[in-house]
């Protein structure tokens, strides 16, 4: 059974600060890993898909990392805005073509 | 990347109740999966749509409980039947990006129905 944790579960800052937070995927059978970004009563809206150990990807203020050897992926979030409040989804797609997602991390961001 | 239009978006239902979920893709795709996040949880795959043929329950989820119709290639249905307060959470269609039916690259969902059941 593959479990995908990310962590913390839910987090509050403050507008202009940077925050991060983690995703823990299981490194064996790995062959991608997706990153969501769900606001509520919106559809989740994928970020990233990350293949390759070492990858980096960035969008605007949003950026992640991946480490396939160790099974981590960070999302990077710089100087934070009200508007990224929203729960931050990981997924794993593994070669048993099967996508097992976490729960999310919760972001608040107070004006 | 194809859009999906889901309804309804929210709904406050009595136990013993059913209720069915409604997902239109603007595309014509072959697979559609229905996911489901219970308070706290991981979004978890209910199952497969698949047209022309029955859905795919992945484990710990029936038929019974969850039937799906999938009557053309852009249109699927999920009932949640006889509803208990268990059965709150929030249930989302999808369709994989990339057309590999695999989910590697991917997958866009609809806007997700948030159900309570009373």
């Amino acid at each position: 059974i593959l479990n995908v944790e990310q962590s913390p579960q839910s987090l509050h800052v403050q507008e202009g600060d940077s925050t991060n937070f983690t995703c823990s995927f299981p490194s064996s059978n790995f062959y991608a890993l997706h990153w969501y970004r769900w606001e509520t009563a919106k559809s989740p809206e994928a970020l990233f898909v990350m293949t390759l150990n070492g990858d980096e990807k960035k969008k605007g203020r949003i950026s992640a990392t991946l480490n396939t050897k160790e099974g981590y992926s960070y999302l990077y979030i710089k100087g934070s805005q009200p508007e990224d409040s929203a729960t931050y989804l990981c997924a794993s797609y593994t070669g048993g073509f099967k996508t097992i997602f976490g729960a999310g991390t919760r972001l608040f961001v107070k004006a | 990347s194809a859009v999906i239009s889901q309804k309804p978006s929210r709904d406050i239902c009595q136990r013993g109740t059913s209720l069915t979920i409604q997902c239109q893709v603007d595309s014509q795709v072959t697979m559609m999966f229905w996911y489901r996040q219970q308070p706290g949880q991981s979004l978890t795959l209910i199952a497969t749509a698949n047209q022309g043929s029955e859905a795919t329950y992945e484990s710990g989820f029936v038929i019974d409980k969850f039937p799906i119709s999938r009557p053309n290639l852009t249109f699927s249905t999920l009932t949640v039947s006889n509803m208990s307060p268990e059965d709150s959470s929030i249930y989302l269609c999808s369709v994989e990006d990339g057309g590999t039916g695999r989910g590697a690259y991917g997958y866009t969902f609809g806007s997700g129905t948030r159900l309570t059941v009373v």
